[in-house]
């Protein structure tokens, strides 16, 4: 595996805490995406950018938020307005054709106590 | 609303039997509709795609626009089948994608 990568695999933090997810990409695409997976919900659209220096909120926005400096980076900020934190969250890009694959990264649990 | 929907959480089946993964959409317009499997420790990845109409490791998936489903087929499930499949849509300017709640095929020997 490669092209997208996500770090750290398992973050823990207390409540009250902001703390960032990294995303990057090597794959020169254009569009990313991050999603948050609970059990039984299936992954759930938070933010999402398809050029540089703009992102558009998903369905579930609020508490978090995210920047697109640069193509291959897109990370994800979860504030302390976020009630229930504790996710595991996938970062994912894609090329702006008519395929439009999304390539996903290994994910990272959040854990917030 | 968009929503996608896979109605089985789990799904049992014994080697070479028939295995359908059933996914039915909500969707105002004309929607794109995907299918994501994840296999044990490996990260989520497309399947097949609507707009292909391709056959991937077997599987295959209509467009039921009257039924508004998508569902996954496969005449024969193999043991390496076994995995967590996702049903996802979206809109024509593939801008959002909306992700079905999965369903854990287990493939029995």
């Amino acid at each position: 595996d490669g092209g997208i990568t996500q770090s750290p695999k398992y973050l823990f933090r207390k409540e009250g805490q902001n703390v960032t997810l990294s995303c990057e990409q090597n794959l020169n695409h254009d569009a990313m995406y991050w999603y948050r997976q609970d059990p039984g919900q299936g992954l759930r659209l938070i933010y999402y950018s398809q050029i540089v220096n703009d992102f558009q909120k998903g369905d579930i926005a609020e508490g978090y938020s995210v920047s697109r400096e640069k193509k291959e980076s897109f990370p994800l900020t979860v504030t302390s307005a976020q009630k229930n934190p504790t996710a595991f969250y996938l970062c994912a890009s894609s090329v702006r054709d008519k395929t439009y694959e999304q390539y996903f990264g290994p994910g990272t649990r959040l854990t917030v106590t | 609303a968009q929503r996608v929907t896979q109605p089985e959480k789990l799904l049992s089946v014994f080697k070479g039997a028939p295995v359908e993964l059933k996914c039915n959409y909500s969707y105002s317009g004309s929607p794109e509709l995907f299918w994501y499997v994840q296999y044990s420790r490996q990260r989520l990845q497309l399947l097949l795609r609507h707009i292909s109409r391709e056959s991937i490791k077997g599987f295959t998936a209509d467009l039921n626009k009257g039924e508004t489903s998508f569902h996954l087929k496969k005449p024969f499930a193999q043991e390496e089948d076994s995995a967590m499949y996702y049903c996802a849509l979206s809109g024509p300017n593939f801008n959002k994608f909306y992700f079905g709640s999965g369903t854990k095929l287990n493939v029995k020997p």
